[in-house]
């Protein structure tokens, strides 16, 4: 069964650098997702993207995040100078929204960890 | 506004019981999900339930939606332990939007 691949399964890093976290959305999916969970809370949406461009981003999806797709299979989250509180587990999904298919596919996850 | 309130926050049976879960929500949805997150790993989807549908049933699984009451509850029937995880609402509002308004989950513990 096709499934969303994240790479790492945990980054460690110190404040201040950058830091890629990467997905590999289900093949036949037209729309991709970040999501984020801080321990102990809420997952919550970050930003969506399709047909090559951010779709809906929320608040917290601020100048330090960017989000791209540098070939047709991986999709990846990039945050330029990581704060302590950006630490968390950031979830990559996928959905077939094309079709009017709302489900969307999570992956297992970075657990990213700021110093 | 919040989307996907769920209740209880924890739960512990006994396996072969039934668990219910509910959750409630504040704005208009076009759809509601349930996911289920084992500690520590990703979130898989177990069933999505539209606003026109009032029940829907999955395996072991039954989603009921009251848009009226802005509620929704999950049913696992005949409990394994397996099942034990957290269980999360999301939310999708539709009209454009496929961003999904998860609540805090509830902890579920299925006592062999």
């Amino acid at each position: 069964e096709p499934e969303v691949t994240q790479t790492p399964s945990h980054q460690v890093t110190q404040m201040g650098q950058e830091v890629i976290l990467r997905c590999v959305p289900i093949s036949n999916h037209l729309y991709f997702y970040w999501y984020r969970q801080i321990l102990g809370q809420k997952v919550e949406f970050l930003v969506s993207f399709y047909n090559n461009e951010i779709s809906e981003k929320s608040e917290i999806f601020d100048d330090q995040f960017s989000v791209e797709r540098p070939d047709g299979s991986n999709f990846t989250l990039k945050i330029r100078s990581t704060k302590l509180e950006d630490s968390a587990m950031y979830f990559c999904a996928s959905s077939d929204a094309a079709r009017a298919s709302y489900e969307q596919y999570f992956g297992p996850g970075t657990r990213l960890t700021v110093t | 506004s919040q989307q996907g309130e769920e209740d209880p926050q924890a739960l512990s049976i006994q396996e072969g019981e039934n668990a219910t879960m509910n959750c409630s929500y504040k704005t208009s949805i076009n759809n509601l999900q349930w996911y289920r997150q084992n500690s520590g790993r990703g979130l898989v989807h177990l069933i999505l339930i539209r606003s026109n549908e009032r029940e829907k049933h999955s395996g072991r699984l039954r989603v009921t939606l009251d848009t009226s009451k802005k509620s929704s509850s999950l049913l696992i029937t005949a409990s394994r332990a397996a099942d034990t995880a957290s269980y999360f609402c999301a939310g999708g509002s539709g009209a454009g939007s496929y961003q999904l308004t998860f609540g805090k989950g509830t902890k579920l513990s299925v006592i062999p």
